[in-house]
């Protein structure tokens, strides 16, 4: 099983919509949570961190759930320039300071007019 | 204020060829990474540094040396390149800290590079 699951899309969605990516990560010592998003032949860039308790950022919304091991990202009311490849993102202690990240695929986003 | 800078942004090498990629920060960062990334594959690490004269292995570290001998510069050296080689590559810096923190990862703007 893949550390960091998600659904590689494309999700093609109309301006105005409303659209959820979710993902899955199978070590239970991942510790930070986030969502990235990365723009075609660009550097990824931070999203927002994931908080136990959900957090929301303006339109964007990340839940996360330790006992299930899932975290979601909800966008609402679409922009064309939302479109993009979003990153779920895990940072896992192995015992120091410092922990690596663990990357998932990525979710690709169209967002149409 | 640069943040992370990396060069060249394209190479194109030929088979056995050595190479250095460079990498720079401007942020007083004590962690800094390669990544590699393959289309259909998320980012997978292939060295990590936690301070000056301190470097470990990720992932994907064969084929790959890396050194740090200041804060901030993180070199990553290509030894004898090979087509498997080709993929973008991205630095990464962030400050030490614990794991909770949500430190943010900045990123270089990635280094393309081809091997023929």
């Amino acid at each position: 099983r893949k550390e960091v699951e998600q659904d590689p899309g494309p999700f093609n969605v109309p301006e105005g919509a409303t659209v959820a990516f979710n993902c899955t990560y199978s070590n239970s010592a991942s510790q930070s949570f986030f969502w990235y998003r990365q723009d075609c032949r660009k550097e990824p860039k931070l999203l927002m961190s994931v908080y136990s308790s959900g957090n929301e950022d303006g339109r964007f919304t990340a839940q996360l759930n330790r006992a299930s091991q899932y975290i979601s990202l909800l966008i609402r009311d679409s922009k064309l320039s939302d479109s993009a490849t979003y990153l779920c993102v895990v940072r896992v202690n192995y015992g120091g300071s410092q922990g690596n990240l663990i990357f998932g695929k990525g979710t690709k986003l169209s967002v149409k007019p | 204020n640069a943040g992370v800078t990396q060069t060249p942004k394209f190479q194109v090498l030929k088979t056995g060829q050595s190479m250095t990629l460079q990498c720079a920060q401007d942020m007083n960062h004590e962690y800094m990474s390669w990544y590699r990334q393959d289309p259909g594959m998320g980012l997978r690490l292939i060295h990590y540094s936690v301070g000056a004269g301190i470097t470990d292995q990720g992932e994907v570290p064969n084929g790959y040396n890396v050194s740090r001998s200041t804060t901030e510069d993180f070199p990553l050296r290509l030894l004898s390149a090979a087509p498997s080689q080709t993929s973008v590559y991205f630095c990464a810096s962030s400050y030490s800290g614990g794991p909770v923190d949500g430190n943010t990862i900045y990123f270089g703007e990635g280094s393309w590079l081809t091997v023929v």
